[in-house]
């Protein structure tokens, strides 16, 4: 089976500035997840979706990130204005929602720079 | 979700056995321990997960004690390519809205194959 698809694989951009990343996740499974990797950390949880509406965005810096899932397939995470501690790599994840049998599969993630 | 404490980093050399420690002293009886890794510049991957049994699968096993009180990850002959950092995650117990279904990611640990 295909695996999770990110794009872009890199983005530089100044800071202020806007940038969006997409995800399309595993054909039929119905929860993504965003996650930020800053260097040298773990994934942290951003934001949870199953289908097309939202189950946790508790961690999402509300004022500058966006997120949706239109359709409850393809998926796209918005920054703006952004910062310089924005600088990470972004993960997209998606799941069969039928226990914990296998997990997760992430994507290869976006690196975003932010100078 | 429960807390785990696993080391900074450890060390192998190539063809000989790894084993990854885990210690989660606050486990409840309806935990599972899930092992995840991340390879350079890739999302996390599943590896393996168990209760209370110790699990087999085709890249590693995962030993866990008899008071559940820590796990070991066992890759039996490494290689090169297992260099990444490991990740030791108790989920919540999977509820049937499936809201929790989420894992969160500590710092791991990274292991570096020598060859």
């Amino acid at each position: 089976e295909a695996g999770v698809a990110q794009s872009p694989r890199y983005k530089i951009i100044e800071k202020r500035q806007s940038v969006a990343f997409w995800c399309n996740p595993i054909s039929g499974h119905a929860t993504l997840y965003w996650y930020q990797q800053i260097l040298g950390q773990g994934p942290k949880l951003l934001i949870q979706f199953q289908n097309n509406g939202v189950v946790d965005d508790s961690q999402l810096p509300k004022d500058r990130f966006s997120a949706e899932r239109l359709k409850g397939v393809d998926s796209t995470l918005k920054i703006q204005p952004a910062k310089l501690e924005d600088s990470a790599v972004y993960l997209c994840a998606s799941s069969l929602l039928t226990g914990w049998n296998y997990g997760y599969t992430f994507g290869s993630g976006t690196r975003l720079t932010v100078v | 979700d429960a807390k785990t404490t696993q080391p900074n980093s450890m060390e192998s050399n190539e063809e000989e056995p790894v084993h990854l420690p885990c210690n989660h002293s606050t486990i409840s009886g309806t935990d599972y321990i899930h092992w995840y890794r991340q390879l350079p510049s890739q999302g996390p991957e599943y590896v393996i997960h168990g209760l209370t049994s110790n699990v087999n699968n085709r890249m590693a096993s995962l030993a866990i004690a008899e008071d559940r009180k820590s796990s070991t990850l066992i890759l039996h002959r490494a290689t090169l390519r297992d260099a990444a950092v490991y990740y030791c995650i108790l989920p919540p117990p999977f509820n049937s809205g499936g809201s929790n279904y989420k894992l969160t990611f500590g710092k791991g640990t990274l292991l570096t194959v020598n060859p």
